[in-house]
């Protein structure tokens, strides 16, 4: 069965410094992955997924993510954050054969300290 | 720009009443899911739907909870009756195709039951 985990529960950054969120997968084969942001009472949006190809994927916001096989990874990282960054991400694994299901870690909140 | 709508945004109840909540897929989209978001468990998917037919129920209590798409333009998630343990917020998103479709979410009904 596929997992992910996200092993950084709450990060907290100043404004103007670089973030990296980690995200790890369990998958037999290489998945689909995806990172979502949910801001506060909101719904999620997608930042930016991985399908294949490139291993390094841009996103909307300035996020950017690099899968890496070896490490089952898919870290997303923003050279330079923003107040507006502040939020919930999500990243999530689907698999690439049949099942339509959207597995979701536990979620990362970020914080921006001025 | 096309979004998934939910309705109501917010719902309380009181334990035992029956909770409908609705869900407007983007347009041309024939995916629809159902996920559920708790502090403890995370998102869950509860259920989805291709073309109007259910493909996976199977995160669902299939006792109390029933979801169904009426037409290609509306999903429903039924709780009845409803416990406590319900609160939540419920979440609809819908996608296109299979693979590498992405999942558009929807704003999200916020569920309390006293």
């Amino acid at each position: 069965a596929q997992s992910v985990t996200q092993p950084d529960i709450h990060i907290t950054v100043s404004e103007g410094a670089s973030l990296e969120l980690r995200c790890n997968y369990s998958y037999g084969a290489t998945p689909y992955l995806f990172w979502y942001v949910q801001s506060p009472g909101q719904g999620l949006q997608l930042l930016l997924k991985y399908f294949s190809g490139d291993t390094l994927v841009q996103g909307i916001k300035g996020f950017e993510a690099e899968f890496k096989r070896s490490q089952s990874s898919f870290n997303l990282r923003k050279p330079s954050v923003h107040w507006s960054d502040a939020a919930e991400y999500f990243c999530a694994v689907k698999s690439n054969f049949g099942n339509e299901k959207l597995t979701f870690g536990t979620g990362t909140r970020l914080t921006i300290i001025p | 720009d096309a979004r998934v709508t939910q309705t109501p945004r917010h719902k309380v109840t009181e334990m035992g009443q029956e909770v409908t909540m609705r869900c407007q897929p983007i347009l041309g989209h024939n995916t629809v899911f159902w996920y559920r978001q708790t502090m403890m468990q995370g998102l869950e998917l509860l259920a989805y739907f291709r073309n109007r037919a259910p493909l996976d129920d199977s995160g669902m209590p299939k006792d109390r909870f029933s979801a169904e798409m009426p037409d290609a333009t509306l999903a429903t998630l039924k709780i009845q009756p409803s416990e406590p343990r319900d609160s939540a917020v419920y979440f609809c998103a819908s996608g296109q195709g299979q693979g590498e479709e992405t999942q558009y979410f929807g704003p999200g009904t916020r569920l309390l039951v006293l």
